[in-house]
């Protein structure tokens, strides 16, 4: 069974560090690239940050650029958010997602989140 | 960074209405786009990617067209399980923004 789940939430003061994890389990996690992506309390969903399966090639939201790092560990087929300097706008839920690439017969990369976590809750505030 | 507008943002109706939902690119994203499904606490579902093809295992009444800077989503006979929010999302470059959302109520 095809499984991704984040933890590592919590309540966080302004200015704070969390270490937010994704577990992944079902398919060979070192041949996708995986995301990040994050809907705060009532609002929409906003894209924080890629890695590709070799971490070669890592994209961040220019909203969380300098304060968070995305990296994995194949090995333990396991995803890491590590947030620093925590903002009160960064409170959301968290998720994690598989990173789908699609390539059609003209070669075009189509690139679709298709297989999500159930979120992790992060809280700022004091 | 590439702008997504949806409209509606909400949008009441009736089982077996056929809806429409419209996201317009601040840019020609060609066919880059892909829609998702979220019903509360949950987390959002892939219903279709490369603006038109339909991913494994969502029912037909789904379909997605356009191209450029316009593209729809149309569920072609609203069933009970399909009142839900509906995102799209360009795939053409980084950042890959979202459109704020259509919320599909009952009428």
């Amino acid at each position: 069974e095809v499984q991704l789940v984040e933890s590592g939430g919590g309540l966080v003061k302004p200015g704070g560090s969390l270490r937010l994890s994704c577990a992944v389990s079902g398919f060979t996690f070192s041949s996708y690239s995986m995301n990040w992506l994050r809907q705060a309390p009532g609002k929409g969903l906003e894209w924080v940050s890629s890695i590709d399966p070799s971490s070669a090639y890592i994209f961040y939201a220019d909203s969380v650029k300098g304060r968070f790092t995305i990296s994995r560990d194949n090995a333990k087929t396991s995803l890491y958010l590590q947030m620093n300097s925590l903002r009160a706008e960064d409170t959301a839920v968290y998720y994690c997602a598989r990173n789908y690439e699609n390539r059609n017969y003209e070669n075009r990369r189509y690139y679709y989140s298709d297989i999500w976590g159930q979120g992790t809750m992060v809280t700022v505030s004091s | 960074d590439i702008q997504m507008t949806q409209s509606p943002s909400s949008l009441s109706a009736s089982v077996g209405d056929r809806v429409t939902i419209t996201c317009r690119a601040s840019q020609n994203i060609t066919n880059y786009l892909n829609w998702y499904q979220q019903k509360p606490g949950k987390a959002p579902k892939l219903l279709i990617y490369a603006a038109s093809s339909l991913q494994s295992g969502v029912p037909s009444r789904f379909s997605g067209s356009g191209s450029g800077t316009d593209l729809t989503l149309t569920i072609s006979s609203l069933q009970p399980e399909d009142f839900a929010t509906y995102y799209c999302q360009q795939s053409y470059n980084v950042p890959r923004t979202f459109g704020q959302g259509t919320e599909v109520e009952v009428k």
